[in-house]
C-alpha cells in the first residue's frame, strides 16, 4: 500500500559530523513533504518544509533534498551537536489532502 | 505566540473508564487534528476539524472514541469505556488553514495509561 518510510531506524553520529536521515515515500501525487523533530516527551517539533517543486531547500544547519525520480527524501543536519539527539520523522502530504502521513521515525543520538 | 497547548499531560485510569482530553489550538488557526503515538511508533491520523465543516473522522479506530470542537477553538477528545490497547500519546496539532501544505504545529501530548 501506500506509505512514507525510513530506511534507517536508528543512526549514531559523533558530535560535529554531518547527519544524513532518509525517507521513501511511494505515491507519486504526494507534493508537500515536512521533517519533523521529537525529542523525549515532547510533541513533534516542524524543522523544515519543501514542496514538491521543489528539489533543495535549506534552514539553519539543515538541508532536505527531494528526488522525485525515486521517490527519496533526505534530511542533512550539518555540524550535529547533542541537542540534536531526537527522533526524526518525515510527514508527507499528498494532493489537496489535508492528512499527514509519517513514517515510524528515525532515532538520532550523537555522542560528544 | 502560545503553542498549542493539552490537558492534561498525563492521565493514568482504570479499564472502563471514561477519559476526555484536552487541545488548545494556537489562536487563529482554523484547522486542528488529533494523532495517537503508540511506543515506539510514528503518527496514527485520528481526527480532523475545519472551520464549521463536518470533521473528518475517518481515523476513528472505534466508535468509543469521539471528539469536539467548540467555538471554532478548543477540542476534547473523549474515550469510552478505555482498553489497554488504548495506551498510547494523544497528539493535538493546529494549522492555518484546509490546503494541502499547511504546516502542522504540535502540542506536547497527553500520556494516557490505561491500567
Amino acid at each position: 500500500g501506500e506509505s512514507v518510510g525510513l530506511h534507517l531506524p536508528t543512526l549514531s553520529v559523533q558530535e560535529g559530523d554531518n547527519s544524513i536521515i532518509n525517507c521513501a515515500y511511494s505515491n507519486s501525487a504526494s507534493d508537500y513533504f515536512i521533517w519533523y523533530k521529537q525529542e523525549s516527551g515532547k510533541g513533534p517539533q516542524f524543522i523544515i518544509d519543501i514542496r514538491s517543486n521543489m528539489d533543495k531547500r535549506q534552514g539553519q544547519r539543515v538541508t532536505v533534498l527531494l528526488n522525485k525520480t525515486v521517490k527519496h527524501l533526505s534530511l542533512q543536519i550539518a555540524a550535529t551537536q547533542p541537542g540534536d539527539s531526537a527522533v526524526y520523522f518525515c510527514a508527507e502530504n499528498r494532493g489537496s489532502n489535508y492528512k499527514l502521513t509519517f513514517g515510524k521515525g528515525t532515532l538520532l543520538t550523537v555522542n560528544p | 505566540g502560545a503553542g498549542v497547548s493539552q490537558s492534561p499531560s498525563n492521565k493514568v485510569t482504570e479499564k472502563g473508564k471514561d477519559v476526555e482530553l484536552r487541545c488548545d489550538p494556537i489562536s487563529g488557526h482554523t484547522a486542528l487534528y488529533w494523532y495517537r503515538q503508540s511506543l515506539g511508533q510514528g503518527l496514527e491520523f485520528l481526527i480532523y476539524f475545519q472551520g464549521n465543516s463536518a470533521p473528518d473522522k475517518s481515523g476513528l479506530p472505534s466508535d468509543r472514541f469521539s471528539a469536539e470542537r467548540t467555538g471554532g477553538s478548543v477540542s476534547t477528545l473523549t474515550i469510552q469505556r478505555t482498553q489497554q490497547e488504548d495506551s498510547a500519546v494523544y497528539l493535538c496539532a493546529s494549522s492555518l488553514g484546509v490546503s494541502g501544505g499547511n504546516t502542522q504545529y504540535f502540542g506536547p501530548g497527553t500520556r494516557l495509561t490505561v491500567l
